[in-house]
């Protein structure tokens, strides 16, 4: 898929550096946030998400922060390499009791790594 | 690679056609969302089946309908379509006891 949106933010690192992403979401109801990578003619792919009873979670090379008093999420990268280069999204749940998980995405933040 | 299908990859239409996007989910998984990525609306969500029963509706115009079969595939169908509907349409599939969804590759519709 292509990137969203003729405008959007852009962060360039150097390779082997750390990448922190951030993003507003806009419910204090939300429940649910999910951190996704979307390369070049590809769909979103899962990267990391967070529960809102945690503040942090880890995994590999990749770390969730999640700040419900100001409604900000963040995901950062370690030793960010050349095939990080994509557009991440966060996207956030409100429960609705369904069983659905109706995911509203942010607009994206495209990361160029740099050799 | 996801495990999610979707067909066709591009599709090219005139304004007032009707056009079927299809999806076959993850093997296993019951659910399927669809999605629908432009460029001034970003990634918005537009319907939710499980197990062949709509779970939840998004921003989805009444042109759009979706259906999901017993063998767990299903299709998004556009109607007189416009020029503003020209987008990526995902689809996604998920275990139902958690949000991480699996997106496919997307059908990019072009509508001239």
């Amino acid at each position: 898929g292509e990137n969203v949106g003729l405008h959007l933010p852009t962060l360039s690192v150097q390779e082997g550096d750390n990448s922190i992403i951030n993003c507003a979401y806009s419910n204090s109801a939300s429940d649910y946030f999910i951190w996704y990578k979307q390369e070049s003619g590809k769909g979103p792919q899962f990267i990391i998400d967070i529960r809102s009873n945690m503040d942090k979670r880890q995994g590999q090379r990749v770390t969730v922060l999640l700040n419900k008093t100001v409604k900000h999420l963040s995901l950062q990268i370690a030793a960010t390499q050349p095939g990080d280069s994509a557009v991440y999204f966060c996207a956030e749940n409100l429960p609705s009791g369904a069983g659905s998980y109706q995911l509203t995405f942010g607009k994206g933040t495209k990361l160029s790594v740099i050799p | 690679d996801s495990g999610v299908t979707q067909t066709p990859k591009h599709l090219i239409t005139a304004t007032g056609q009707r056009v079927t996007l299809r999806c076959s989910p993850r093997s296993g998984d019951l659910s399927v969302y669809w999605y629908q990525q432009s460029l001034d609306q970003g990634l918005q969500f537009l319907i939710h089946y499980y197990n062949g029963e709509e779970r939840a509706k998004g921003n989805i115009l009444e042109r759009f309908s979706a259906q999901q079969f017993p063998d767990l595939h299903s299709e998004l169908n556009l109607s007189s379509l416009e020029l503003g509907d020209s987008a990526l349409y995902f689809c996604a599939s998920s275990v139902k006891s958690t949000g991480e969804l699996f997106f496919g590759e997307g059908s990019r519709l072009t509508v001239l």
